[in-house]
């Protein structure tokens, strides 16, 4: 079993749209839980941090379930330029290394 | 500020050649990461340094890959000999000592043909 699991794309979804994406994780040790965004042929960047109580950031809401290990990622009225890799990505502790799951893309069309 | 600087940004070898990729982390950041993106995967940690002292090289394939960071700043990746699964981009990352957030450089993207 892969240690971060996520929803297999790619998702193709019109302008003004809601989206979900999806991840498990396999390590209940897990301490801290993020979303980075990858555009095409460039570095990850860090999207949002994802918190227990749940986190939103204009268009994006974030949702963490420990007791099912279980993250989310909503993305309300999406923009063309929305469209990217979203990588869940999973740390073992401060300073610890990231752990990835292999990325969904999202392709957002007029 | 400036970025983590990565170089060369491509490169194209054959098989059994060797290769070296250099990074330059962010001014002050302790920690640096050297990743492993294959094509339509997600990046996946070769080794991490703590300023000099290596803290993490457990998925380092340590029979053709090596990495140093001598003087707790800039860093080196090598592989010797290439094989052409190790075609792939190669990231560099680091971050502030206690800090959850990682910056990454643009990469190096190797192909072994």
């Amino acid at each position: 079993r892969k240690e971060v699991e996520q929803d297999p794309g790619p998702f193709n979804v019109p302008e003004g749209a809601t989206v979900a994406f999806n991840c498990t994780y396999s390590n209940s040790a897990s301490q801290s839980f993020f979303w980075y965004r990858q555009d095409c042929r460039k570095e990850p960047k860090l999207l949002m941090s994802v918190y227990s109580s749940g986190n939103e950031d204009g268009r994006f809401t974030a949702q963490l379930n420990r007791a099912s290990q279980y993250i989310s990622l909503l993305i309300r009225d999406s923009k063309l330029s929305d469209s990217a890799t979203y990588l869940c990505v999973v740390n073992m502790g401060q300073g610890g290394k990231l752990i990835f799951g292999q990325g969904t893309e999202l392709s957002v069309k007029p | 500020e400036a970025g983590v600087a990565q170089s060369p940004r491509y490169k194209i070898i054959e098989k059994r050649q060797s290769v070296a990729f250099w990074c330059n982390p962010i001014s002050g950041h302790a920690t640096l990461y050297w990743y492993q993106q294959i094509l339509g995967q997600g990046p996946k940690l070769l080794i991490q340094f703590q300023n000099n002292g290596v803290v993490d090289d457990s998925q380092l394939p340590k029979d053709r890959f090596s990495a140093e960071r001598l003087k707790g700043v800039d860093s080196t990746l090598k592989i010797q000999p290439a094989k052409l699964e190790d075609s792939a981009v190669y990231l560099c990352a680091s971050t502030v000592g206690g800090s959850y957030e990682q910056y990454f450089g643009p990469g190096t993207r190797l192909t072994v043909t």
